[in-house]
């Protein structure tokens, strides 16, 4: 059964950056078709796509949000990576990582909750 | 105008069964959808994958009670036999040319 995990800082500061791994167990990241994701959901709203990744390094970049993030993955380590730089409080969000296969979400972690606030 | 609309609530009552809508915005009629649950303060979970044609594929362990049938522009979630814990919020979820993922609004969904 696939799990993945979802870890980092549960509160930045306004203006840094936010960092997030996902780790990928029952499976290997680099197998198969999918695009290894994540997905926010800020306070009592909907769901919004931050972007997806190739185990070859390949991305797609939500366009909103493009020019302040990038995703990574390490496959000695079966995880995937967030890096949102320069944040604001409208950063704050429960931040979800997902699989994609290979165009539509099947597997979801269990969400961290991340709060930009000094 | 958004790629998915949908309903921003619904309510029916325990027992019975519901039809939640989401429609995909003009030029896509033929985009396969996944619907997706989320139960308060949980993360969302994967119920099915919904084809153009009403052909659907679920999930592992997703309820019998659930399934998916499409018409046109408007791909369809039905909950029969509903029970208290299918009250959450159901998104929908496609993808775009560029390969861009799209969720709908999310209609939120109250078992009475």
């Amino acid at each position: 059964q696939l799990e993945l995990q979802e870890s980092g800082p549960g509160q930045v500061k306004p203006s840094e950056t936010l960092s997030l791994t996902c780790t990928v167990s029952g499976d290997s990241i680099s197998s198969g078709v999918y695009y290894w994701s994540w997905i926010r959901q800020p306070p009592g709203k909907g769901l919004e796509w931050i972007g997806s990744i190739y185990y070859s390094g390949i991305t797609y970049y939500n366009p909103s949000l493009k020019s302040r993030l990038t995703i990574s993955v390490d496959m000695s380590k079966n995880q995937f990576s967030l890096k949102l730089s320069s944040v604001t409080a409208a950063d704050t969000a429960v931040y979800y990582c997902a699989r994609r296969n290979p165009t539509l979400f099947d597997y979801w972690g269990q969400g961290t909750l991340v709060t930009v606030s000094s | 105008q958004p790629v998915l609309t949908q309903s921003s609530s619904a309510s029916a009552s325990l027992g019975s069964s519901v039809k939640l809508t989401c429609t995909l915005s003009s030029g896509r009629t033929n985009y396969i959808i996944a619907w997706h649950q989320q139960q308060p303060g949980r993360a969302p979970q994967y119920l099915m994958k919904l084809e153009s044609s009403g052909r659907y594929t679920k999930g592992n362990g997703v309820p019998d009670r659930f399934s998916g049938s499409s018409s046109g522009a408007d791909r369809y979630l039905t909950i029969s036999n509903l029970q208290s814990e299918d009250e959450a919020d159901y998104y929908c979820e496609t993808w775009d040319s560029n390969f861009y993922s799209l969720f709908g609004g999310g209609t939120k969904l109250t078992v009475l």
